[in-house]
């Protein structure tokens, strides 16, 4: 358990509305990210952060944009949300394992539907 | 362009049986490889992983196997059990600098294993 709270875990929504979805860490974890997962594409990173207010994009970071005001919160915003952004999206954190070095630990996911 | 490639969709195979699944990969500066497993409806869990120094790692009844000059790795799992069914993921791990845990995953596609009672 990597301590990794995601809300909301399901979410309806209309096209063009904004969607938010929360990142909650609770061991003071410096780098968070945040994933999609969609049929036939695997895991495809959206954006990361590395610190507070330090933040980068990912392979697919057109139409999200993120923000880390605290170190326990790692958000991921769709200003305008659209069809192509119904996904499952999974908020991570980089820490070390024992059995493995570092190694980056999943939440358990939020299904997103833009209707 | 497809750094990570698990070419097979899905995997059928008999409880107490050996699971084989395959990862090809193209990316030569990958300094670790893991492997994860997704249930429906749940985030995914860290499995196994090997260095890239590595030719192998075992932890109980799986274990990872890299042959880097063919770019090629496989996780074997024996035997395989019925809760064993999941998707599994390849990923290739690089760094990203600035020092601590900046790493990147690059992952496959994913493989669904059905192991069959």
């Amino acid at each position: 358990d990597a301590g990794i709270t995601q809300s909301p875990r399901h979410k309806v929504t209309e096209t063009g509305t904004p969607v938010t979805l929360r990142c909650h860490q609770t061991e003071n974890h410096r780098y968070m990210y945040w994933y999609r997962q969609d049929p036939g594409h695997g895991l495809r990173l959206i954006h990361y952060s590395y610190g507070v207010k330090d933040t980068d994009k990912g392979e697919v970071s057109d139409g999200y944009s993120v923000s880390r005001s605290k170190t326990e919160d790692f958000l991921l915003t769709l200003e305008s949300a659209t069809s192509s952004q119904t996904s499952v999206y999974f908020c991570a954190i980089s820490a070390i394992s024992g059995r493995s070095g570092n190694t980056i630990y999943f939440g358990e996911g939020s299904w997103l539907t833009v209707v | 362009d497809q750094q990570v490639k698990q070419n097979s969709p899905s995997l059928s195979v008999q409880e107490g049986r050996i699971s084989i699944l395959n990862c090809d990969y193209t990316n030569s500066m990958f300094d670790y490889f893991l492997w994860y497993k997704k249930y429906p409806a749940e985030g995914p869990t860290f499995l196994i992983s090997i260095s890239s120094i590595k030719d192998k790692n075992e932890d109980g009844r799986f274990t990872v196997f890299l042959n880097k000059s063919a770019k090629h790795l496989s996780l074997h799992i024996v035997p395989s059990q019925p809760g064993d069914s999941a998707v599994y993921f390849c990923a290739g791990r690089t760094y990203r600098g600035s020092g601590g845990s900046n790493y990147k995953l690059t992952f496959g596609k994913g493989t669904l294993l059905t192991v069959n009672p």
